[in-house]
């Protein structure tokens, strides 16, 4: 079952702005991940945040977490064309030993 | 060089064929995954393993079949009783399952007509 739910389904930005995208899921968690798919290749992983975290940065990438609102946020600035791609959330719930794949956000970065 | 190689990156069947997708890591991780990925969604859980010689269901697993004798190897078969096996598959693998990061294989994309 797809616990998270990512939000816009697309998003397109030119080359310099920032990226935001969010991600919502249903039950308790013990952290959750972002990961970046390019078109037909696997998935890779960029940041993982834990539950009782609530902000963290890695190089240009930005992600929030609230876990009263059962929300996250991914920030990707001053986007680049290779930042094209989908990102997706996955969500590690309570008592669950797998992860939950969201439908992703695609992002299309114009030059 | 350390990773997950899937083989082959197409595949094409006739319907009524099973067919093996294979999957490799040489990260000694113990845990790995088979998801399938239909277009514009996210990754569905097929099987999944803790480790050596054992495997559970996912969210999908009908119509589908795996193995785990090895720790580096964890093949899947799509069987004849998948009813629209056509799709993108991704390996994973993780140290553990649970609260880690998984990395995943290239994919394989498979047609059934």
């Amino acid at each position: 079952s797809q616990q998270g739910e990512e939000d816009p389904q697309a998003l397109s930005i030119q080359e310099g702005e920032n990226a935001t995208m969010n991600c919502s899921y249903k039950t308790s968690i013990n952290n959750l991940q972002w990961y970046r798919q390019n078109s037909g290749r696997g998935l890779v992983h960029l940041i993982l945040i834990r539950s009782n975290e609530r902000e963290k940065h890695s190089g240009r990438l930005r992600v929030t977490l609230d876990t009263s609102k059962k929300s996250s946020s991914l920030l990707i600035t001053a986007s680049r064309a290779a930042d094209t791609a989908s990102y997706f959330c996955a969500t590690d719930p309570l008592y669950d030993y797998k992860l939950s794949f969201g439908a992703g956000t695609t992002v299309t970065v114009r030059a | 060089d350390g990773g997950i190689t899937q083989s082959p990156k197409y595949l094409f069947r006739k319907e009524g064929q099973n067919v093996t997708l294979s999957c490799e890591q040489n990260l000694n991780h113990d845990a790995m995954y088979w998801y399938r990925q239909d277009p514009g969604q996210g990754l569905r859980l097929i099987y999944y393993s803790q480790i050596v010689n054992d495997f559970q269901k996912g969210d999908i697993a009908e119509g589908y079949s795996v193995s785990r004798e090895k720790k580096e190897s964890f093949p899947l078969t799509v069987t004849s009783a998948q009813k629209n096996p056509t799709a993108f598959y991704l390996c994973a693998s993780s140290i553990a399952t649970g609260s880690y990061e998984q990395y995943f294989g290239p994919g394989t994309r498979l047609t059934v007509t």
